[in-house]
């Protein structure tokens, strides 16, 4: 069965400093990787997403995200946070026996302080 | 370019009614997913429709049921009302049924059973 792992249920950064939140996911075949933000009251954001090709992945609002095939992870990152990034990340997975349907981790509380 | 429309934002059941929750998504897309978020179990796949069939079905109770339109819109109920249907419920459109391709969520619906 496909899975998707976030490890860490809160993510504190200090504002200007580097962030990553973890993702690790388990798939049958190609996995098709996503991550999304939510903040408060409303739905998702798309940010990026892996299918093929580069292991590093440009997305929305200057986030980025590594894919290590050997790890089995995508993790989310930026070189340096903002107090705005402050939200809910989910990363998520293509169930690949079921078309569009999507399997997110339970996410991740990002808390950037100033 | 309009984004996912969910109508209404708010509302408040009582126990034992039921709902009709309304998706209208972006100009183009013709799938058509449903989640339901709670802090409990996360985000849970409901469906997918795609020209007006039912492509996938998550693992929830008959009472849940959805149905898409020619124009793509979608519409969800959820009938006998618990109090555990408390939830926010996302709908997500992608411009097609590919694994590569992003969904695009909208700002969802609070339902709330007393």
């Amino acid at each position: 069965a496909q899975s998707v792992a976030q490890p860490e249920d809160q993510v504190n950064v200090a504002e200007g400093n580097p962030l990553t939140v973890k993702c690790t996911y388990s798939v049958s075949g190609n996995p098709y990787l996503f991550w999304y933000v939510q903040y408060p009251n409303r739905g998702l954001q798309f940010l990026l997403k892996y299918i093929t090709g580069d292991n590093l992945v440009k997305g929305s609002y200057g986030f980025e995200a590594e894919f290590n095939k050997s790890q089995t992870s995508f993790h989310l990152k930026k070189p340096s946070a903002l107090v705005s990034d402050s939200a809910l990340y989910f990363c998520a997975v293509r169930d690949n026996n079921q078309g569009g349907k999507l399997i997110f981790g339970q996410g991740t509380e990002l808390s950037v302080k100033p | 370019k309009a984004g996912v429309t969910q109508t209404p934002r708010y509302l408040i059941k009582t126990r034992g009614q039921q709902v009709t929750l309304s998706c209208s998504p972006i100009s183009g897309h013709r799938s058509v997913s449903w989640y339901q978020q709670t802090p409990g179990q996360g985000l849970q796949f409901l469906f997918e429709y795609f020209s007006e069939t039912q492509r996938n079905k998550g693992n929830f109770p008959g009472r849940f049921s959805g149905r898409q339109f020619s124009n793509s819109r979608s519409e969800m109920n959820v009938s006998t009302l618990e109090l555990g249907d408390s939830a926010l419920y996302l709908c997500a459109s992608s411009f097609g049924t590919d694994e590569n391709t992003e969904a695009f969520f909208g700002q969802g619906t609070r339902l709330t059973v007393v």
